[in-house]
């Protein structure tokens, strides 16, 4: 069974450039979850969805950042425009049940705005 | 606010010296506590996850506990493989979507 998996898996980019990441979660799984690590941070949450809807998007920083996941299957998440303190490791998590036990992260995307 | 310190921020062991991480938390009402493995390059890895105090899980060479405070995962006679980071994190009663994570602990197991 394929995992969860991540596009790209590093991007270096100009501040005020913009990015789009993709997360294509583990078929079947309704409910994807975007967190990220910044540097010397711990992992914080960014948003939570459930099918097509954002069930919870209290984490998402500042309206720079947009997320979608157009028919329930894969997730984007653009940033525009960057900024430096944007960098970080963005990972997706997939579940097939609103139960994070049962979720599964990916391998993240290592963003650089430089 | 929800808060998690792990501690120590890095441990380094010889094969089969055991030893065990913490995970101290604050969170308003807890509905469950997760352990999860990440290896560089790699997304976090799930392990186990606890509900209750004094709940406890075991799985190959790793046993996690709980408490009202804290948590611990305890390495009996680690192996070189064991090497990675762990990550605690907590999930609130009242949160559905978000896991409030610590920085970690990385591991290094020396043969």
């Amino acid at each position: 069974e394929a995992g969860v998996t991540q596009f790209p898996s590093h991007s270096v980019i100009e501040k005020g450039q913009t990015v789009t990441l993709r997360c294509d979660p583990i078929s079947g799984h309704d409910n994807l979850y975007w967190y990220r690590r910044v540097m010397g941070k711990e992992i914080k949450f960014l948003l939570h969805f459930v099918k097509e809807s954002k069930q919870d998007e209290s984490g998402m920083p500042n309206n720079r950042f947009l997320a979608e996941r157009t028919g329930g299957t894969y997730s984007t998440l653009k940033v525009q425009p960057a900024e430096l303190e944007d960098s970080g490791v963005y990972f997706c998590a997939s579940s097939p049940l609103w139960d994070l036990e049962f979720a599964f992260f990916g391998q993240g995307t290592r963003l650089t705005v430089v | 606010e929800d808060q998690v310190t792990q501690s120590p921020e890095a441990l380094r062991l010889q094969e089969g010296e055991s030893s065990s991480l913490n995970c101290s938390y604050t969170v308003s009402g807890l509905r469950g506590l997760f352990w999860y493995r990440q290896d560089p390059g790699k997304g976090p890895e799930f392990l186990f996850t606890l509900y209750s105090a004094g709940e406890e899980k075991e799985k190959e060479r790793l046993k996690a506990t709980l408490t009202k405070k804290e948590s611990f995962l305890h390495i009996t006679a680690p192996k070189p493989e064991d090497s990675a980071t762990y990550l605690c994190a907590v999930q609130a009663r009242n949160e559905y979507s978000t896991l409030t994570f610590g920085k970690g602990t990385m591991l290094l197991v020396s043969p």
